[in-house]
């Protein structure tokens, strides 16, 4: 099974302000990362997929990178709605299909 | 628009199986264009995959949950389900179905709104 590490726990910001949030695979897993938001009580939402695509009705504020083992997720300039959690999620090859523990963006 | 919606019991008694329905709108099952999934999360964690049901009934299951899980789907109804035996506390969590692609592309959207359910006697 590979292993999702998100870093770090809580990232604390700004309005305004840009973040990097981090995820690291046990194993290379090529570009099969995807990325997702998730308000307080409501499912996840995809925000990335291939490590840099960005989802349908996804802003441009959103965006990915990386390859292999280590991957990012950028936001550019945080809007009050984006102080919420985010995971990683790999689909390399076969299942299982496995997610990361989360990155909360709270307000500084 | 594509939406999916769970139904079933929130609570479930020790030992006994969970079952859950999910129905999906705004596009074919029948298609056979996706597959889908269902997906857990225990309360202040993150999600888990549980296991996926292609179009053509092929079932995939999370090792860690094998021995308990079984997918079904009915496309006459637009719906698929998922059980899960021998439940304990450890089972208690919020409950998603989402779809994801055919191809190998294994990302999830959309995700119903899930449903908690709660392993309590």
């Amino acid at each position: 099974e590979i292993v999702m590490t998100q870093s770090p726990g809580t990232v604390p910001a700004s309005p305004g302000e840009g973040v990097t949030l981090s995820c690291s695979a046990s194993q290379s897993i090529s570009n099969k990362v995807a990325w997702y938001q998730q308000k307080p009580g409501q499912a996840p939402r995809l925000l990335i997929h291939g490590a840099s695509t960005r989802a349908t009705g996804i802003p441009v504020r959103f965006s990915g990178s990386g390859s292999g083992t280590e991957f990012t997720l950028t936001i550019s300039s945080l809007q009050p709605e984006d102080f919420v959690v985010y995971y990683c999620q790999h689909y390399n090859m076969w299942p299982p299909w496995t997610f990361g523990q989360g990155t909360k963006v709270e307000v500084k | 628009q594509v939406q999916l919606q769970e139904s079933g019991p929130g609570l479930v008694k020790p030992s006994q199986t969970l079952s859950l329905t999910c129905i999906v709108s705004g596009v074919s099952m029948s298609s056979g264009s996706y597959s889908w999934t269902w997906i857990r999360q225990q309360p202040g964690k993150g999600p888990e995959w549980i296991g996926y049901i292609r179009y053509s009934r092929d079932t995939y299951y999370n090792p860690s949950l094998d021995s308990r899980v079984t997918m079904s789907m009915d496309t006459s109804h637009n719906q698929f389900s998922v059980s899960l035996s021998s439940v304990t506390a450890a089972d208690t969590a919020v409950y998603f179905c989402a779809r994801t692609q055919s191809t190998g592309d294994n990302w999830f959207d959309p995700w119903g709104q899930g449903i908690l359910v709660t392993v309590s006697s």
